[in-house]
């Protein structure tokens, strides 16, 4: 079975320029997630959808990121304009169903974001 | 939003040495997850643990969960190399609420 596919795996900006992140899900999956993990921390979850539809987006900092969903199956997290503070591993997983204790979230590789 | 406290944060070791990392919080927890993260990988789930002094073994590596279920421990017997990586404790809710984990490096 394919796991999450991420893409691109590194990526270099200077701050200021914009960038998008693409994910694709195991298939089946109808939830998924974006994380922020920063150096030295634990990931951080920015958005969850489920299907198409937004879930919670608390933490995703509106003013320059968004991400979307559109059929339900891959998704893209684009940052504009990128902040130094920006510079992370962004991390895309998926789930069968949302929530519950035996919904296992699968993650892929993760994007590295360098922002200089 | 649940605060997870891991300790130690790093930790160095050699082949063969026992070790055990923590995860604590001053809330109660409905559940816990272990996870695995090797460098360029996302984390990988080793186990959920549910009940109130539960333990659970998977080969050298042992997980309690505390029995007023405010704290957790992975303990890792005889560790390999294959060992190093992040290890991540979560919250389970509808999205995982992750502390920021412990980094194990085990030499040869």
């Amino acid at each position: 079975e394919a796991g999450v596919a991420q893409s691109p795996r590194y990526k270099i900006i200077e701050k200021r320029q914009s960038v998008a992140f693409w994910c694709n899900p195991i298939s089946g999956h109808a939830t998924l997630y974006w994380y922020q993990q920063i150096l030295g921390q634990g990931p951080k979850l920015l958005i969850q959808f489920q299907n198409n539809g937004v879930v919670d987006d608390s933490q995703l900092p509106k003013d320059r990121f968004s991400a979307e969903r559109l059929k339900g199956v891959d998704s893209t997290l684009k940052i504009q304009p990128a902040k130094l503070e920006d510079s992370a591993v962004y991390l895309c997983a998926s789930s069968y169903g949302a929530g519950g204790l035996y919904n296992e979230q699968f993650f892929g590789p993760g994007t590295r974001l360098t922002v200089l | 939003t649940q605060l997870l406290e891991q300790s130690p944060q790093f930790l160095s070791i050699q082949e063969g040495e026992n070790l055990t990392v923590y995860c604590n919080s001053s809330s109660v927890f409905s559940s816990l997850q272990w996870y695995r993260q090797e460098p360029g990988e996302g984390p990988v789930l080793l186990v959920t643990v549910v009940t109130g002094g539960e333990v659970k073994k998977l080969k050298r590596l042992t997980f309690q969960f505390g029995d007023a279920r405010k704290d957790s421990s992975l303990h890792i017997t005889a560790a390999q190399t294959g060992d190093t990586g992040l290890y991540l404790c979560a919250k389970r809710g509808y999205a995982l609420n992750f502390g920021k984990g412990t980094s194990l490096l085990v030499t040869p």
